[in-house]
């Protein structure tokens, strides 16, 4: 149990368009999703923490009208990079869980690596 | 805020050694400490995880174990295979709904057969 699923796995894009990302909780309800970004080498830093139905909660320094998070359902997240640069190639990793987990590590997804040209 | 640091950064090991990895965390409060590997191109998978009210916890050939008064957790691997090879993280939060975990810096183990 606990799946995450996370697509695309990858994705090129031109610079100046926008790339949507999608987590979805595949066995059960997640009531919240974190959003992380991971640069090659280095450590997953979180992004944004999004509960469903209310808006994302972004970390400091993270643009909140570049990467629009939307948390609809229970088992859906999206991240949308907005006017995606080349500055923004990196991994993206979301994460859930759901009140029936508590106490349990979160499930991540397998990650997007955004290449903007 | 909580902050983990985790060495070392790489560790080379021959296959069959033992490999040993060690964090340290500085909010008091938190209280489950997770380990993931992370495997080129994909996303953490959990392996282990320890709470504050247990010293040590194993796992076949893995084990962590964990010195509240100090602060600081350690990650145990036995006969390491090549397939340990990874990056390692270490994280820590504080065992309530919702909250965030903090990951270490990360641990790239290679497994020399």
């Amino acid at each position: 149990g606990a799946v995450v699923s996370q697509h695309p796995s990858w994705v090129i894009c031109k610079s100046g368009t926008s790339v949507k990302i999608e987590c979805r909780s595949l066995d059960f309800q997640a009531t919240t999703m974190f959003w992380y970004r991971q640069f090659p080498k280095q450590s997953l830093m979180l992004m944004a923490t999004s509960n469903e139905g209310s808006k994302a909660t972004y970390e400091q320094g993270v643009e909140k009208d570049k990467f629009l998070i939307n948390h609809a359902s229970l088992t859906l997240s999206t991240l949308t990079v907005t006017s995606a640069h080349p500055e923004d190639s990196s991994f993206y990793i979301c994460s859930a869980t759901g009140q029936a987990k508590i106490g349990y590590g979160y499930t991540f997804g397998s990650g997007t690596r955004l290449t903007v040209v | 805020g909580e902050n983990v640091e985790q060495h070392p950064s790489t560790l080379s090991v021959q296959e069959g050694d033992s490999a040993v990895i060690k964090c340290t965390y500085s909010d008091s409060a938190s209280n489950y400490f997770p380990w993931y590997k992370q495997e080129l191109g994909k996303g953490p998978q959990l392996i282990i995880d320890i709470r504050s009210n247990v010293g040590e916890k194993k796992d076949q050939r893995i084990a962590v174990t964990l010195n509240k008064t100090a602060k600081h957790f350690s990650l145990h691997i036995t006969e390491t295979q090549p397939e340990d090879s990874a990056v390692y993280f270490c994280a820590a939060r504080r065992d309530n709904y919702g909250q965030n975990f903090v990951f270490g810096p990360g641990t790239r183990l290679s497994v020399l057969p």
